[in-house]
């Protein structure tokens, strides 16, 4: 069973820098998994932000490679988005999702509200 | 990018019913294409990938069809649980993208 939670601050000032984590179930780290965030906003739909593939290489969206980061700690079953110099624009439910491939996204968490506003 | 046009933004039809959605990309994307479903406050579950495989666990009644540019979501007979917005997503490419997505109500 793949079980996915997001967590971290609900709330962020302009100009500083979200971070949510992602709690994944043992199955989910699998070695052969990908893991990654999506947010979804009123304004702009779905939008992929970046992927880690298990072979150790992130993918990232370019309209934000320059702020974000995607990691993993298998340790502590858990990856990490990372976005920085936040704007009313980043404002959006943020989801974590895993799967067995870079296609497509098969588990999703139940998603986290993340404003952006001073 | 890829962009994605869904047709229609909504529907509404009756139990029973036989639903189709259109997905057309920008450019042609062969067979690499996926569709999800979103009921409000959940995120969303993907149905189909590959542009007609359907996902394990997901009912017969969705069927997927389409390659190169233009791809539909069948619902062949509406369910009560099958209401929420439906999305496409492109694989082909990155960065992966979706559609604007479908809003499907029961009458």
């Amino acid at each position: 069973q793949v079980f996915l939670q997001e967590s971290g601050p609900g709330l962020v000032k302009p100009s500083e820098t979200l971070s949510l984590t992602c709690t994944v179930s043992d199955f989910a780290m699998s070695s052969t998994y990908n893991w990654g965030w999506i947010r979804q906003s009123p304004g702009k739909g779905l939008e992929w932000l970046g992927t880690f593939y298990h072979g150790g290489t992130a993918y990232y969206n370019p309209s934000l490679v320059s702020r974000v980061t995607v990691s993993l700690d298998t340790s502590k079953h858990q990856f990490s988005l990372r976005l920085t110099s936040v704007t009313a624009a980043d404002t959006a439910v943020y989801y974590c999702t895993v799967g067995p491939n870079l296609y497509y996204f098969d588990f999703w968490g139940q998603g986290t509200l993340v404003t952006v506003s001073s | 990018d890829i962009q994605l046009t869904q047709s229609p933004s909504s529907v509404s039809a009756s139990l029973g019913d036989r639903v189709t959605i259109t997905c057309r990309a920008s450019q042609g994307i062969a067979t690499s294409l996926g569709w999800y479903q979103q009921r409000p406050g959940k995120a969303p579950e993907l149905l189909i990938y590959l542009a007609s495989d359907l996902r394990s666990g997901v009912p017969s009644r969705f069927s997927g069809s389409g390659s190169g540019t233009d791809f539909t979501l069948t619902i062949s007979s509406l369910q009560p649980e099958d209401f929420g917005t439906y999305y496409c997503q492109q694989a082909h490419s990155f960065p992966r993208t979706f559609g604007q997505g479908t809003r499907v109500e029961i009458q």
